[in-house]
Protein backbone atom coordinates (compact mmCIF):
# COMPACT_ATOMS: atom_id res chain seq x y z
CA UNK A 1 0.00 0.00 0.00
CA UNK A 2 0.81 3.59 -0.32
CA UNK A 3 1.08 4.19 3.89
CA UNK A 4 0.91 3.02 6.91
CA UNK A 5 -2.52 1.54 7.27
CA UNK A 6 -4.45 0.92 10.99
CA UNK A 7 -7.77 -0.59 11.81
CA UNK A 8 -10.02 -0.26 13.08
CA UNK A 9 -10.18 3.31 13.00
CA UNK A 10 -12.67 3.49 15.83
CA UNK A 11 -13.03 0.96 18.64
CA UNK A 12 -15.49 1.52 21.43
CA UNK A 13 -14.83 -1.15 24.56
CA UNK A 14 -17.01 -1.77 27.78
CA UNK A 15 -14.25 -1.69 30.99
CA UNK A 16 -12.93 -5.49 31.13
CA UNK A 17 -12.94 -5.87 27.61
CA UNK A 18 -10.16 -7.31 25.63
CA UNK A 19 -9.11 -5.19 22.62
CA UNK A 20 -6.64 -5.76 19.18
CA UNK A 21 -5.31 -3.03 17.30
CA UNK A 22 -3.60 -3.72 14.08
CA UNK A 23 -0.64 -2.43 11.90
CA UNK A 24 0.17 -2.68 8.25
CA UNK A 25 3.00 -0.90 7.62
CA UNK A 26 4.73 0.53 4.55
CA UNK A 27 6.10 -2.83 2.74
CA UNK A 28 9.92 -2.87 3.45
CA UNK A 29 10.33 -1.00 6.15
CA UNK A 30 12.12 -2.40 8.72
CA UNK A 31 11.32 -0.34 12.26
CA UNK A 32 7.57 -0.05 13.14
CA UNK A 33 7.02 2.09 16.37
CA UNK A 34 3.31 2.43 18.64
CA UNK A 35 2.86 5.01 20.01
CA UNK A 36 -0.22 6.65 22.77
CA UNK A 37 -1.39 9.73 22.07
CA UNK A 38 -4.05 10.55 25.29
CA UNK A 39 -6.66 13.85 24.25
CA UNK A 40 -4.18 17.50 23.77
CA UNK A 41 -1.15 15.29 24.65
CA UNK A 42 1.39 14.68 22.45
CA UNK A 43 1.86 11.10 21.23
CA UNK A 44 3.98 9.17 23.97
CA UNK A 45 6.25 6.03 23.03
CA UNK A 46 5.45 2.78 23.52
CA UNK A 47 6.99 0.39 21.82
CA UNK A 48 9.04 -1.05 18.84
CA UNK A 49 10.07 -3.31 16.77
CA UNK A 50 13.28 -4.28 14.25
CA UNK A 51 11.40 -6.83 11.62
CA UNK A 52 9.74 -9.53 14.24
CA UNK A 53 12.04 -8.71 17.42
CA UNK A 54 10.55 -6.25 19.57
CA UNK A 55 13.68 -4.43 21.05
CA UNK A 56 12.33 -1.94 23.33
CA UNK A 57 8.84 -2.08 25.13
CA UNK A 58 9.68 0.13 27.87
CA UNK A 59 7.25 2.54 27.34
CA UNK A 60 3.94 -0.45 27.73
CA UNK A 61 2.32 1.20 31.21
CA UNK A 62 1.24 -2.27 32.22
CA UNK A 63 1.71 -5.71 31.62
CA UNK A 64 -1.94 -5.73 30.18
CA UNK A 65 -0.22 -4.40 27.37
CA UNK A 66 0.90 -6.53 24.38
CA UNK A 67 2.49 -6.31 21.24
CA UNK A 68 3.88 -8.66 18.29
CA UNK A 69 4.83 -8.20 15.09
CA UNK A 70 5.44 -11.97 14.23
CA UNK A 71 6.34 -12.40 10.14
CA UNK A 72 8.07 -8.63 10.62
CA UNK A 73 5.48 -6.61 8.94
CA UNK A 74 1.70 -6.56 10.58
CA UNK A 75 1.70 -5.75 13.97
CA UNK A 76 -0.86 -6.03 16.80
CA UNK A 77 -1.02 -4.23 19.76
CA UNK A 78 -3.49 -6.05 22.42
CA UNK A 79 -4.88 -4.44 25.54
CA UNK A 80 -6.18 -6.99 27.84
CA UNK A 81 -8.96 -6.26 30.63
CA UNK A 82 -9.66 -2.45 29.19
CA UNK A 83 -9.58 0.38 31.72
CA UNK A 84 -10.60 4.10 31.30
CA UNK A 85 -7.71 5.82 31.48
CA UNK A 86 -6.83 3.44 28.15
CA UNK A 87 -8.61 6.02 25.90
CA UNK A 88 -6.69 7.19 23.72
CA UNK A 89 -5.88 7.48 19.95
CA UNK A 90 -3.34 4.59 19.14
CA UNK A 91 -0.83 5.74 16.15
CA UNK A 92 1.34 3.28 14.32
CA UNK A 93 4.34 4.26 12.57
CA UNK A 94 7.40 2.52 10.11
CA UNK A 95 10.25 3.35 9.29
CA UNK A 96 13.23 2.79 6.59
CA UNK A 97 15.83 4.59 8.81
CA UNK A 98 15.85 8.13 10.16
CA UNK A 99 12.28 9.63 8.54
CA UNK A 100 8.54 8.08 10.49
CA UNK A 101 5.77 7.50 8.60
CA UNK A 102 2.68 7.48 10.69
CA UNK A 103 -0.61 5.74 10.12
CA UNK A 104 -4.24 7.43 11.08
CA UNK A 105 -4.18 5.78 14.50
CA UNK A 106 -6.77 3.64 16.17
CA UNK A 107 -9.24 6.19 18.90
CA UNK A 108 -10.02 3.75 21.37
CA UNK A 109 -12.28 4.40 24.21
CA UNK A 110 -13.71 2.42 27.06
CA UNK A 111 -17.12 3.16 28.63
CA UNK B 1 14.81 12.29 31.00
CA UNK B 2 14.42 14.14 27.38
CA UNK B 3 11.82 16.46 27.69
CA UNK B 4 10.68 18.53 24.56
CA UNK B 5 8.45 21.67 25.01
CA UNK B 6 6.16 23.85 22.58
CA UNK B 7 5.48 27.68 22.91
CA UNK B 8 3.24 28.79 22.10
CA UNK B 9 0.47 26.33 23.03
CA UNK B 10 -2.09 28.06 20.37
CA UNK B 11 -1.91 30.59 18.04
CA UNK B 12 -4.14 32.30 15.79
CA UNK B 13 -3.04 34.41 13.02
CA UNK B 14 -4.67 36.05 9.82
CA UNK B 15 -4.32 34.63 6.27
CA UNK B 16 -0.99 35.76 4.52
CA UNK B 17 1.57 36.50 8.17
CA UNK B 18 4.45 34.53 8.85
CA UNK B 19 4.70 33.42 11.97
CA UNK B 20 7.32 30.84 14.28
CA UNK B 21 6.79 28.06 16.10
CA UNK B 22 9.46 27.28 18.73
CA UNK B 23 10.27 23.95 20.21
CA UNK B 24 13.08 23.55 22.95
CA UNK B 25 14.43 20.14 24.56
CA UNK B 26 15.83 19.32 27.51
CA UNK B 27 19.34 17.22 26.77
CA UNK B 28 21.07 18.13 23.64
CA UNK B 29 21.91 14.43 22.86
CA UNK B 30 20.21 13.92 19.69
CA UNK B 31 19.96 12.18 16.40
CA UNK B 32 18.06 14.33 14.91
CA UNK B 33 15.21 16.36 15.70
CA UNK B 34 11.74 16.22 13.22
CA UNK B 35 8.45 18.44 12.98
CA UNK B 36 4.82 16.97 12.32
CA UNK B 37 1.59 18.76 11.50
CA UNK B 38 -1.76 16.78 12.64
CA UNK B 39 -5.04 17.77 11.21
CA UNK B 40 -7.94 16.68 13.67
CA UNK B 41 -9.00 12.48 13.64
CA UNK B 42 -5.73 12.62 11.60
CA UNK B 43 -2.60 11.02 11.95
CA UNK B 44 0.62 12.62 11.78
CA UNK B 45 2.43 13.92 8.04
CA UNK B 46 6.43 14.51 8.55
CA UNK B 47 7.02 18.23 7.59
CA UNK B 48 10.66 18.37 8.06
CA UNK B 49 13.48 16.68 9.60
CA UNK B 50 17.11 17.92 10.68
CA UNK B 51 19.70 15.78 11.25
CA UNK B 52 21.86 16.52 14.39
CA UNK B 53 24.98 18.11 12.23
CA UNK B 54 22.62 20.61 10.33
CA UNK B 55 21.11 23.80 11.08
CA UNK B 56 18.36 24.11 9.28
CA UNK B 57 16.08 22.53 6.24
CA UNK B 58 13.56 24.04 4.16
CA UNK B 59 10.85 22.81 2.25
CA UNK B 60 8.75 25.43 0.33
CA UNK B 61 6.99 27.88 2.69
CA UNK B 62 8.15 25.87 5.54
CA UNK B 63 11.63 26.41 7.33
CA UNK B 64 13.10 24.77 10.61
CA UNK B 65 16.37 25.24 12.75
CA UNK B 66 18.64 23.71 15.21
CA UNK B 67 20.22 24.87 17.68
CA UNK B 68 21.31 22.13 19.32
CA UNK B 69 23.74 23.35 21.93
CA UNK B 70 20.69 25.61 23.28
CA UNK B 71 18.84 22.91 22.83
CA UNK B 72 15.77 24.74 20.52
CA UNK B 73 14.63 24.91 17.35
CA UNK B 74 12.14 27.02 15.19
CA UNK B 75 9.55 26.13 12.63
CA UNK B 76 9.20 29.21 9.93
CA UNK B 77 5.95 29.66 7.98
CA UNK B 78 5.76 31.97 5.83
CA UNK B 79 3.01 33.53 4.09
CA UNK B 80 0.66 31.75 5.99
CA UNK B 81 -2.62 30.04 4.57
CA UNK B 82 -6.06 28.66 6.28
CA UNK B 83 -4.96 25.42 4.56
CA UNK B 84 -2.45 25.54 7.06
CA UNK B 85 -4.22 25.44 10.11
CA UNK B 86 -3.33 22.59 12.08
CA UNK B 87 -1.54 21.30 14.98
CA UNK B 88 2.39 21.04 14.74
CA UNK B 89 4.36 19.12 16.57
CA UNK B 90 8.14 18.75 17.28
CA UNK B 91 10.01 15.47 17.88
CA UNK B 92 13.39 14.67 18.99
CA UNK B 93 15.42 11.19 18.74
CA UNK B 94 17.46 11.19 21.62
CA UNK B 95 20.72 9.83 21.52
CA UNK B 96 20.95 6.80 24.40
CA UNK B 97 22.72 4.90 22.57
CA UNK B 98 20.38 1.81 21.62
CA UNK B 99 18.62 0.52 18.73
CA UNK B 100 15.58 2.51 18.85
CA UNK B 101 14.77 5.63 17.25
CA UNK B 102 12.11 6.40 19.00
CA UNK B 103 10.75 9.97 18.79
CA UNK B 104 10.09 12.02 22.12
CA UNK B 105 7.19 14.55 21.40
CA UNK B 106 6.22 18.08 22.47
CA UNK B 107 2.48 18.53 23.41
CA UNK B 108 2.35 20.64 19.71
CA UNK B 109 1.60 24.26 18.72
CA UNK B 110 -2.48 24.47 17.56
CA UNK B 111 -2.62 26.58 14.62
CA UNK B 112 -5.20 28.97 13.30
CA UNK B 113 -4.79 30.84 10.26
CA UNK B 114 -8.16 32.89 9.81
CA UNK B 115 -8.99 33.95 6.25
Amino acid sequence: GAGVSQSPRYKVAKRGQDVALRCDPISGHVSLFWYQQALGQGPEFLTYFQNEAQLDKSGLPSDRFFAERPEGSVSTLKIQRTQQEDSAVYLCASSPGAAAFFGQGTRLTVV
Amino acid sequence: KQEVTQIPAALSVPEGENLVLNCSFTDSAIYNLQWFRQDPGKGLTSLLLIQSSQREQTSGRLNASLDKSSGRSTLYIAASQPGDSATYLCAVVPYYGGATNKLIFGTGTLLAVQP
